[in-house]
């Protein structure tokens, strides 16, 4: 199984443009999750889904937008790139949480994105 | 403020000197806390996940415990290899809707373990 996998690995892009983080996942996880890290944060939630056609909005969602077509993929769309989008993105994903107590996340290894 | 306090930020340890990771939270209702580790240019792969207080795992040369208002990630006779940023996250039970299935993490502790 190559678990969770993302690409690109490393994306430099101007102002203004737009482009698509992929993130797949074969462990057949009902939930998957977008996280963006910045130097000395902690990872903050962008989108997550708890099924195909199920997004919704994690605490910094704004200039991101998700679908999610099938179990397998989720992938996470920038518009509009701007400088305070440089990060590191991680994808993750998880078997569904029974009896409100969540599972472990297992991530990708991440997108490195710079926006000059 | 907040809501989960990673101390200290990094930590260097002699091979074989055993220490502490400290993870404190002051959210209520928590449903789990869960411990990561991160290598450099890597994701976070997962360690440990603890749901109630006292309770305890164990793997290798960790082991994390859990209280009513922190835990601890236990490293005893580390190795070089033991190197890297240890994460803490927790899931508790803030509001209906997106809130709940969100996990706060913490900013990590950087480990470094010389030979």
């Amino acid at each position: 199984n190559a678990g969770v996998t993302q690409t690109p690995k490393f994306r430099i892009l101007k102002i203004g443009q737009s482009m698509t983080l992929q993130c797949a996942q074969d462990m057949n996880h009902n939930y998957m999750y977008w996280y963006r890290q910045d130097p000395g944060m902690g990872l903050k939630l962008i989108y997550y889904s708890v099924g195909a056609g199920i997004t919704d909005k994690g605490e910094v969602p704004n200039g991101y937008n998700v679908s999610r077509s099938t179990t397998e993929d989720f992938p996470l769309r920038l518009e509009l790139a701007a400088p305070s989008q440089t990060s590191v993105y991680f994808c993750a994903s998880s078997s569904s949480w029974t009896s409100g107590k969540a599972n472990e996340q297992f991530f990708g290894p991440g997108t490195r994105l710079t926006v000059l | 403020e907040d809501q989960v306090t990673q101390s200290p930020e990094a930590l260097r340890l002699q091979e074989g000197e055993s220490s502490s990771l400290n993870c404190s939270y002051t959210v209520s209702g928590l449903r789990g806390l869960f411990w990561y580790r991160q290598d450099p240019g890597k994701g976070p792969e997962f360690l440990f996940t603890l749901y109630s207080a006292g309770e305890e795992k164990e793997k290798e040369r960790l082991k994390a415990t859990l209280t009513k208002k922190e835990s601890f990630l236990h490293i005893t006779a580390p190795k070089p290899e033991d190197s890297a940023t240890y994460l803490c996250a927790v899931h508790y039970l803030a509001y209906s809707g997106a809130g709940s299935y969100q996990l706060t993490f913490g900013k990590g502790t950087k480990l470094s373990v010389i030979p």
